[in-house]
């Protein structure tokens, strides 16, 4: 059984940092890239980011690039998204997520989220 | 960017009647186009890839067709469990950008 299991989200300060962290398992964690998805309160899902399975690539969001970094590190199966000069708008429920077949594709598993509240 | 508008954003439906949902793209996407549905509190889950292809396991009440950029999901006999929104997300190129969703409840 796929699971994925983020952790990390908290409550930051306006350009504050933070790590979220995302453990994968039931499945062959080195064939698949990976994406980052966020939702807002009230709003719909935002992709954010995604990476290869090699972890040789990298895709982001505009709302992303330049302040979030996504990483991927095989050998523990884990998947991060490092974010830094949080804002207000940043504020949501961060999901992780498996893509089906290939980098570019829909999103077949999701975890369950961490909220990311960033607020002074 | 290429854009995905939904519609509606809302509909009520009876248990038994035939939904029909819409997401049209700005650009050719070809059948580069996803279905999601999400129950309040839980994550968004893929049932249709590919425009009209159904992930396994998914109740084949639901459909999807596609006709250039106009893109369709059907429901064809409406349950209690198919409540909450419903989500289109393009694929052909980053980003990949959601629909704004159409929320179905029971009449």
């Amino acid at each position: 059984e796929v699971q994925l299991l983020e952790s990390g989200g908290a409550l930051v300060q306006p350009g504050g940092s933070l790590r979220l962290s995302c453990a994968a398992s039931g499945f062959t964690f080195t064939n698949f890239a990976m994406s980052w998805v966020r939702q807002a309160p009230g709003k719909g899902p935002e992709w954010i980011s995604v990476i290869s399975a090699s972890g040789d690539k990298t895709d982001y969001a505009e709302s992303a690039r330049g302040r979030f970094v996504i990483a991927r590190d095989n050998p523990t199966k884990m998947v991060f998204l490092q974010m830094d000069s949080l804002g207000v708008d940043d504020t949501a429920i961060y999901y992780c997520a498996k893509v089906k077949d290939d980098y570019r594709r829909p999103l077949d598993y999701w975890g369950q989220g961490t909220l990311v509240t960033v607020s002074s | 960017d290429i854009q995905v508008t939904q519609s509606p954003s809302s509909l009520s439906a009876s248990v038994g009647d035939r939904v029909t949902i819409t997401c049209r793209a700005s650009q050719a996407i070809d059948n580069f186009l996803a279905w999601y549905h999400q129950k309040p509190g839980y994550a968004p889950k893929l049932l249709i890839f590919a425009a009209w292809h159904l992930l396994s396991g998914v109740p084949p009440r639901f459909s999807g067709s596609y006709s250039g950029t106009e893109f369709t999901l059907t429901i064809s006999s409406l349950q209690p469990e198919d409540v909450g929104t419903f989500y289109c997300q393009k694929y052909d190129s980053f980003p990949l950008s959601f629909g704004g969703g159409t929320r179905v409840d029971l009449k």
